[in-house]
């Protein structure tokens, strides 16, 4: 079974650029997460799809990101335009099923290393 | 508020040691889950384990061990005899209940392990 895939692995832009980051969850897993890891410190929560809705969206740090999961497979995360804050790493996570209590592991991907210049 | 301390943030030992990985919780709820996450240099988080409040047994698998006290609010994570595989970033983490959503995971900074032959 394919894990969690994340495309590109590296990227690089100016400020002001929009740059476009890409999971693809395990086949058959409704709840899709979107983290970032910001210069070496936690990793935090952006948002979680179930299926193609927006569960939660509470932890997308401005209005300048916008995710969606159109058909409810893979899911795409802009950044437009992006800022030097922006740098960091982007995991993407999905798990099984849905349920209220959060039960299922959530399994990641390798992340994209985004880097603002 | 919800929070998870690592206080430790790199650790060095020789193989064969024993290591502890230390991890402080914080939550106002009653029903949570906690878990631990590998990152290996390849960067992906690989799940270890989880573990719901309800369930204070410890758990042992392999050469990895955990203790969870509520008492305490600590979840640490215990390597036995460590082996150069071992090293990588390990993350606490705590997932959100009624307070901060069950599908959100809180993580530690992480704590750096380095296992040399």
């Amino acid at each position: 079974e394919a894990g969690v895939t994340q495309f590109p692995s590296h990227s690089v832009i100016e400020k002001g650029q929009t740059v476009t980051l890409r999971c693809d969850p395990i086949s058959g897993h409704d709840n899709l997460y979107w983290y970032r890891r910001v210069m070496g410190k936690e990793i935090k929560f952006l948002l979680h799809f179930v299926k193609e809705s927006k569960q939660d969206e509470s932890g997308m740090p401005n209005n300048r990101f916008l995710a969606e999961r159109t058909g409810g497979t893979y899911s795409t995360l802009k950044v437009q335009p992006a800022e030097l804050e922006d740098s960091g790493v982007y995991f993407c996570a999905s798990s099984q099923g849905i349920r209220r209590e959060g039960l299922n592991e959530q399994y990641f991907g390798p992340g994209t290393r985004l880097t603002v210049t | 508020a919800q929070k998870v301390t690592q206080a430790q943030t790199e650790i060095s030992v020789v193989e064969k040691e024993d290591v502890t990985l230390d991890c402080v919780y914080e939550t106002r709820d009653t029903t949570y889950y906690l878990f631990w996450y590998k990152q290996p240099p390849s960067g992906e988080l690989v799940f270890l384990i989880r573990r719901n409040s309800f369930d204070e047994q410890n758990e042992i698998s392999g050469r990895y061990s955990w203790n969870f006290q509520k008492s305490t609010s600590s979840f640490n994570f215990t390597i036995t005899a460590s082996q150069v595989v071992d090293s990588a970033v390990y993350f606490c983490a705590l997932s959100g209940g009624v307070s901060g959503g069950y599908n959100k995971l809180i993580f530690g900074a992480g704590t750096r392990l380095a296992v040399h032959p």
